[in-house]
């Protein structure tokens, strides 16, 4: 039982160019998250993924794109990317009110992305 | 608006001591969750502890309480016998306990240094 996780764990791109972080959990879990985390701040949430079929916006969104593939993996795509999206992302997931409850989020490993 | 507001943004204990980190938050709501993450500097986001505002107990984990004041919206985190492992960025977060709530709202963290 892995959890979440992410891939990859780091890279770096140039300004403009595009790419996709993965995220899969293992726990059954309905509802899956994207954040954001830059320095001073706490996370920030870009966009989710409620049930399997469904995503919507969180509160940073702009320049982002997501996938919810099937169940268990949920994508997050940057188009062209952009110096101000330099920050370490984090993908979690939760149980979900459709399982009736499960409030707690769990959290992957984290991705760093340097954009110069 | 919902916010989370953590005024410490660094502390430090001596090993084997207790020590409180702070917390306030802000909802007009009345039915929430309320968590504090742990990130060491692995950036790994570990769960540390949660309380159901609707609980007046305290929440309790091995070293870990919390003091819980619903109607002043505080919500501090007390370590007793505090360990070198405890040096981490600690965060409060909470969600509404509301069918479609996602958003986990975060403050900006504090810095714990346990010395030896």
């Amino acid at each position: 039982n892995a959890g979440v996780t992410q891939t990859p764990k780091f890279q770096v791109l140039k300004t403009g160019q595009s790419m996709t972080l993965q995220c899969a959990q293992d726990m059954n879990h309905n509802s899956m998250y994207w954040y954001r985390q830059d320095p001073g701040m706490g996370l920030r949430l870009i966009y989710y993924s409620a049930s399997e079929g469904t995503t919507d916006k969180g509160e940073v969104p702009n320049g982002y794109n997501v996938s919810r593939l099937n169940k268990r993996e949920f994508s997050l795509r940057l188009e062209s990317a952009a110096p101000s999206q330099t920050s370490v992302y984090f993908c979690a997931s939760r149980a979900g009110w459709l399982a009736g409850g499960g409030e707690t989020q769990y959290f992957g490993p984290g991705t760093r992305l340097l954009v110069l | 608006a919902q916010t989370v507001t953590q005024s410490q943004p660094e502390m430090s204990v001596q090993e084997a001591e207790t020590v409180t980190l702070s917390c306030t938050y802000d909802t007009s709501e009345s039915n929430y969750y309320l968590f504090w993450y742990k990130q060491p500097p692995s950036r790994q986001m570990i769960l540390v502890i949660r309380q159901e505002a609707y609980k007046q107990q305290n929440a309790t984990e091995n070293r870990f309480s919390v003091n819980f004041q619903k109607a002043a919206k505080s919500f501090s985190l007390k370590i007793s016998d505090s360990q070198l492992g405890d040096t981490a960025m600690y965060f409060c977060a909470f969600i509404l306990d509301q069918t479609g709530a996602n958003n986990l709202f975060f403050g900006t963290g504090t810095r714990l240094t346990v010395i030896p």
